[in-house]
């Protein structure tokens, strides 16, 4: 089990220039997270989807964010045009069930995003 | 709306000590709340999961335990380890949402 896996690992890039994430889910997951890490707001949930449908995206912070899962193994997020303040690390999380009522969540190790 | 709190922010005890670490809820509607371990640079590790209706998880050196009424989980570490310093963040599932709500962690360094 390779675990979810993020690419890239880094990425800095200069206003205005769009960005794209990229996960690869566990095989077998239901579930896929998109979250946010900054010291200012901790972690912060931005969308979900179930079986590849995005269930909530109440957490993407403006229209310039946005997110796509093709399929059941990949998925993506997009900042067009990206800016200073969207410098963070950014996580893919993936779950086995529809719900996270008893099923832990598992993390890749993030994409840190320095916009300058 | 949900919101978590983690005390302290940050603590360093020396290796051998036993060690709380504390979180605490405003909703206590929640169905579980779950620990995890965040290693610098890396995602996050499921540590423990504690269902609504359970009063404590324990996994190893570790145990964790959850008051819905009160609104609070301490996550128990016996016996320190240098090996246990890390960021350890707590984070609750609740309502007819699938959103898990983070606190901002407890940094801890265990001296050598």
């Amino acid at each position: 089990d390779a675990g979810v896996i993020q690419s890239p690992r880094h990425e800095v890039t200069e206003m205005g220039q769009e960005v794209t994430l990229r996960c690869k889910p566990i095989s077998g997951h239901n579930s896929l997270f998109w979250y946010r890490q900054t010291m200012m707001r901790g972690l912060e949930l931005l969308i979900y989807f179930n079986n590849n449908v995005p269930i909530d995206d109440s957490g993407m912070p403006e229209d310039r964010f946005s997110a796509k899962m093709p399929n059941a193994s990949f998925s993506t997020l997009k900042i067009q045009p990206s800016e200073p303040r969207d410098s963070a690390v950014y996580f893919c999380a993936s779950s086995p069930m529809l719900r996270v009522d008893n099923s832990p969540l598992h993390f890749g190790n993030g994409t840190r995003l320095t916009v300058t | 709306k949900q919101e978590v709190t983690q005390i302290p922010a940050a603590l360093s005890v020396p290796e051998g000590e036993n060690l709380v670490l504390n979180c605490s809820f405003t909703d206590s509607a929640i169905y579980n709340l779950q620990w995890f371990r965040q290693d610098p640079g890396k995602g996050l590790t499921s540590l423990l999961l504690i269902q609504s209706s359970q009063r404590e998880q324990t996994s190893g050196r570790l145990n964790a335990s959850l008051d819905k009424s009160s609104g609070r989980s301490t996550l128990y570490i016996a016996a320190s380890q240098p090996g246990d310093s890390a960021t350890y963040l707590c984070a609750v599932h609740g309502g007819a949402t699938n959103k898990l709500i983070f606190g901002t962690g407890t940094l801890l360094a265990v001296q050598p």
